[in-house]
């Protein structure tokens, strides 16, 4: 059973603050990373994904993915009220239905004005 | 790039009725297709796989016969609810992926509420 652990919060940081998300992961062989924003009400947008141990920065977004622990985070500098939303962590499995995503359940993200 | 089109975006029906939704990818040709259900503050739940011009792929406890999956082209796939009830009441998503590569993401619709009175 493949499976993704997230906490589901809900987190609140103050504005400009720093978010912290985690992740884990079940399959050891699981290849790539992604993270997903949800709005409430509205379908999933790609942040990011990491396929390599190590960080992956794009603007105010981070990545780090361990692959030993089975970790992946989202780290998000500067946060701001509209950053305030659900953050979904996703696995691609290593073999089989390798195409498929695993979701977590998400982390409800809330940043204080 | 890498747009997801979906129809309708909102749908009320009656208890009973069929209901089609369809994904376009509109400017790529997408090989594999998913579709996914979300209930209120829950996560995607994969209902099927769907890869152009085969049979689609349901997960454990998806009824096929009820989830009517096609997928025509490399840019479109439906899903129909038939004989919808209430319970079938969620948003559905669908997702679909450009390329065979480690790195390559799905791209998700905005979605479809569908609501059965």
């Amino acid at each position: 059973q493949k499976e993704v652990e997230q906490n589901s919060g809900p987190l609140s940081v103050p504005e400009g603050a720093i978010a912290s998300l985690n992740c884990t992961y079940s399959d050891r062989g699981s290849q790539s990373f992604f993270w997903y924003r949800q709005y409430s009400g509205k379908s999933p947008e790609l942040i990011m994904f990491i396929y390599s141990n190590g960080d992956k920065e794009d603007g105010r977004f981070t990545a780090q993915l361990n692959k030993a622990s089975q970790y992946v985070s989202l780290l998000i500098r500067d946060s701001q009220p509209s950053d305030s939303a659900t953050y979904l962590c996703a696995v691609k499995g290593s073999s089989g239905s390798a195409r498929q995503l695993t979701f977590g359940s998400g982390t409800q993200l809330t940043v204080l004005p | 790039g890498a747009v997801v089109s979906q129809h309708p975006s909102w749908v009320i029906c009656k208890s009973g009725t069929s209901v089609k939704i369809e994904c376009r990818s509109l400017d790529f040709q997408a090989t594999t297709m998913f579709w996914y259900r979300q209930f209120p503050k829950q996560s995607l739940m994969l209902m099927a796989t769907s890869n152009e011009g085969s049979k689609a792929t349901y997960e454990q406890g998806v009824e096929k016969d009820k989830f009517l999956i096609n997928h025509a082209s490399l840019t479109l796939s439906t899903l129909t609810v038939t004989s919808a009830h209430p319970e079938d009441s969620s948003f559905y998503i669908c997702s679909a992926i450009p390329g065979r590569e480690l790195w390559e993401t799905q791209y998700f619709g905005p979605g479809t509420r569908l609501l059965v009175l």
